[in-house]
Order: C-alpha cells, then structure tokens, then sequence
C-alpha cells in the first residue's frame, strides 16, 4: 500500500530565504507525483507535475526533482516571499486511472 | 482553461438532512472525477471515483450508501451526503481529469459542509 510523508510538517522562515521541502513515498512503481499548493479554507492549485520518466521540472522560482528508486521527491522554492505562505502537498499517481495517495502536507509561513 | 467548479461553496445544515454538493468541469469534458474530504490540518482522502454514465467506486471505508455519487454527464458530477450527522463535518473536494490529459487533475475550490 502506498504511503506518502512529507516532512517537516511545519516551517516558519523570514523572506527570502531558499527552501526545500520533502516528500517520499514507500512503492517506487509510481506513473507521476505532482506538488499542490493549498490556501486555507480553499481547493487545490497544481505547482508542478513531474512524470515517472522525469527527474524535474521548473516553474518560475519552484523546483522539483524526482528520484523514484529511492522514493523521494523535494520542491525547492527560491528567494521565498510572504505569498509564498500555504500548505503544501505531495500526491502521488501509482495506480494508474489517476488514483492519487496525498501526503499531510507542509505548512509553510513566509514572514516579511 | 481546465477550471473545476464545486457548488455551493458553504453549507450548513441540520442533523439528519440531506445535502448535495455539485462539481462541474467548466471548459473540458471529465470522463472521470473524484471525491475527496479533508478534515481540519489533514490531508486529502479519496472517497470515490466517479466514472461518467457508471457506478462510482468507493474506496474502502466509505459508506456508498451514505455518500451518493452520480456522474450523469461528462462535465457535472454531483455528491449527496445522505442523512447527515456532525461527524460528516468536513471540506469536501472534487477534482475532474480532462479526457484529452489522462495524466492531469483539476481540483475545484471545495465545499465546506457544517451539520449541527
């Protein structure tokens, strides 16, 4: 049964700073993992998708890489800003149709 | 493009009604939508997938009898949650996968369900 942990589950930085947040997962056989940002009290917006042949993609100051044998994933964000703050979540696509297995997600603060 | 719409947004109601929550695919055609509650700083649990013009398949653990799925078109899917209780209190997420992107999900922006 696939399990997604994404750590820390909180993180409270001042502006500007570079950030790396983590994701791994248990069964490496994945089709794709996709990072979400979540603002509170609202739905889901897609940051990046990366595909199971992919080691990353970039999307303005975001990152991902991927590395499915060792079933980890990381979002790095550059030269954080206040908008920056929100959850954050990991979901992996591993059995095909679209299923998606979230993780808990990573509460990120950005103070000015 | 790719917009997912839930309605209503809110809901409050009373213990033992019935409430329905629609999830619409505004600028695509969704063969395959599904149903996700959130409870208060946890994360995202499927419920169900819901397969246009099909039963839906729910997940282990959820009542098929309770939560009510019916995906009659290619662009709306709706859930009913039946006889609600306190307990049902949660967000409540659609997401809708465009039949042209197999790989992609689009969420709608959730509806927050209070039974008192």
């Amino acid at each position: 049964k696939q399990e997604v942990t994404q750590i820390p589950a909180a993180l409270s930085v001042p502006e500007g700073e570079n950030l790396v947040l983590n994701c791994s997962f248990t069964d490496s056989a994945i089709y794709n993992l996709q990072w979400f940002r979540q603002d509170p009290g609202k739905g889901l917006t897609s940051l990046l998708l990366i595909q199971s042949s992919q080691r990353e993609q970039t999307s303005g100051r975001l990152n991902a890489s991927l590395d499915k044998s060792s079933g980890r994933s990381t979002l790095y964000i550059a030269a954080s800003q206040p908008g920056d703050s929100a959850t954050y979540l990991c979901a992996v696509n591993s059995g095909g149709y679209n299923k998606l297995i979230f993780g808990a997600g990573t509460r990120l603060a950005v103070h000015p | 493009g790719a917009v997912v719409s839930q309605h209503p947004s809110r809901v409050i109601c009373k213990s033992g009604t019935s409430v329905k929550i629609e999830c619409r695919s505004l600028d695509f055609q969704a063969t395959t939508m599904f149903w996700y509650r959130q409870f208060p700083k946890q994360s995202l649990m499927l419920m169900a997938t819901s397969n246009e013009g099909s039963k839906a398949t729910y997940e282990q653990g959820v009542e098929k009898d309770k939560f009510l799925i019916n995906h009659a078109s290619l662009t709306l899917s709706t859930l009913t949650v039946t006889s609600a209780h306190p307990e049902d209190s949660s967000f409540y997420i659609c997401s809708a996968r465009d039949r042209s992107k197999p790989y992609e999900q689009y969420f709608g922006p959730g509806t927050r369900l209070t039974v008192t």
